[in-house]
């Protein structure tokens, strides 16, 4: 069946770092790959996605890109923020409407 | 602009007692679902929904159920709660753009439960 990997957190970074929080996934077909971010206290909210191959997904600065050949979604971002404090979850769907979600890598980020 | 709307936020159950968790959604959304989500195993599907009176289960059903009367609502049943069922449980509807899936799934604040 599908899954989805995360590296395990927490991550813990000074605020400008460069974050990598990686991701790779199995999957039947093609997928769409999916970042959702949890900040505490809170659901889950969709960060960024990409529908096909070779797609870049980005948004309030982080990046992820769709690498077929190594099934990976790697969420990057070149410089964080104490705000970006949260959770992050990978996703992946091959279907119509249910998604599969790797177990979610905590990020502190400090002043 | 509600979106998707849980309740209780939180609830403390006795063993073997019965409850509900509400979902609402405001969106018109066709799919629905209910997640749970434990410290170190991320989000995992209870049951879903495609439709009023579709449902269908997901990785982790025993214990629950759930129905879907209108296109509104989506309610998760605990007929027996039991300490296992301690959890944050969050409610998600779909929006799909055709397949392959390319939507994005809405959550809900969350629901904590607490079985003692």
């Amino acid at each position: 069946g599908d899954s989805v990997t995360q590296m395990e957190g927490p991550v813990t970074l000074s605020e400008e770092a460069f974050l990598t929080i990686n991701c790779t996934y199995t999957a039947t077909g093609y997928p769409s790959l999916f970042w959702y971010v949890q900040y505490p206290g809170e659901g889950l909210q969709l960060l960024l996605k990409a529908t096909k191959a070779d797609d870049k997904g980005s948004n309030k600065g982080f990046e992820a890109t769709y690498r077929k050949e190594t099934t990976s979604f790697h969420l990057e971002k070149g410089s964080v923020q104490v705000s970006d404090s949260a959770v992050y979850f990978c996703a992946l769907s091959s279907g119509y409407s249910t998604l599969t979600f790797g177990k979610g890598t905590m990020l502190l980020v400090s002043p | 602009n509600a979106g998707v709307t849980q309740t209780p936020k939180f609830q403390v159950l006795k063993t073997g007692q019965s409850m509900t968790l509400q979902c609402a959604q405001d969106m018109n959304h066709e799919y629905m679902s209910w997640y749970r989500q434990d410290p170190g195993m991320g989000l995992r599907l209870i049951h879903y929904s495609v439709g009023a009176g579709i449902t269908d289960q997901g990785e982790v059903p025993n214990g629950y159920n759930v129905s879907r009367s209108t296109t509104e609502d989506f309610p998760l049943r605990l007929l027996s709660a039991a300490p296992s069922q301690t959890s944050v449980y969050f409610c998600a509807s779909f929006r799909t753009s055709g397949f392959p899936n390319t939507g994005e799934l809405f959550f809900g604040e969350g629901s904590r439960l607490t079985v003692l």
